[in-house]
């Protein structure tokens, strides 16, 4: 079958570095794309990797090793507002987007 | 309006009865999708539509339909809710071009109870 994983929950002080991982079993890969989702709202789309390496973008990053199954989304300078959660889906061999389950991040002041 | 509009936001339903998710895109995409989402789980597809005029099935069809009769609309109608039906609903829309996903522009959801 195919899975995407995630942590649940993580918590991080504002100010610091945070980095959600994200690891993936899937029927063929054609990209692999982050969301952020705050409580109550819709997603919205943060960054997609098709090919292996970092994708920086201000102060998010997101990572993808293929031949490990493995994404990271990197989190520079954490601010209140980036309390949310984080979701990670990855297109498979049908175009098919295939969602984890999402971890939630809590900024303690 | 701009981008995805969606109606009811919230609605409390008693089971058996006939609900129709609204969905409304102005930003001309062709590919449309419905999702729910359930605490502790990923978002899920219930049902999609390629283009106007087509729709497939997800991978949670059971118990929904739609239609795409032009562009810009994508009802979800439960015919005979049930308890189990009781989650947050997303429409979303992308700019599929060949085959490729695209970003996925969400409206802001439709919470759903079934009693």
């Amino acid at each position: 079958g195919q899975n995407i994983d995630q942590p649940t929950e993580m918590t991080a002080t504002e100010g610091a570095i945070v980095q959600i991982n994200c690891t993936y079993q899937t029927s063929g890969f054609n990209g692999l794309f982050w969301y952020q989702q705050h409580a109550g709202e819709a997603p919205t789309f943060l960054s997609y990797n098709v090919l292996d390496g970092l994708e920086e973008k201000g102060r998010f990053s997101s990572f993808l090793s293929r031949s490990k199954g493995y994404s990271y989304l990197l989190l520079k300078e954490l601010q209140m507002k980036d309390s949310a959660s984080y979701l990670c889906a990855v297109l498979d061999s049908n175009y098919q987007l295939i969602w984890g389950a999402g971890t939630k991040l809590i900024i303690k002041p | 309006i701009a981008g995805i509009t969606q109606a009811p936001t919230s609605q409390i339903l008693a089971a058996g009865r006939r609900m129709t998710l609204r969905c409304t895109q102005d930003m001309r995409h062709n590919a449309m999708y419905w999702y729910r989402q359930d605490l502790g789980l990923g978002l899920r597809l219930i049902h999609y539509s390629n283009t106007a005029g087509t729709t497939g099935k997800g991978e949670v069809p059971d118990g929904y339909s739609v239609s795409r009769a032009n562009t810009d609309d994508f009802p979800l109608t439960l015919a005979s809710a049930v308890p189990s039906q009781t989650s947050v609903y997303f429409c979303a829309s992308s700019d599929r071009r060949d085959r490729e996903t695209g970003e996925l522009f969400f409206g802001e959801g439709s919470r759903l109870t079934v009693l």
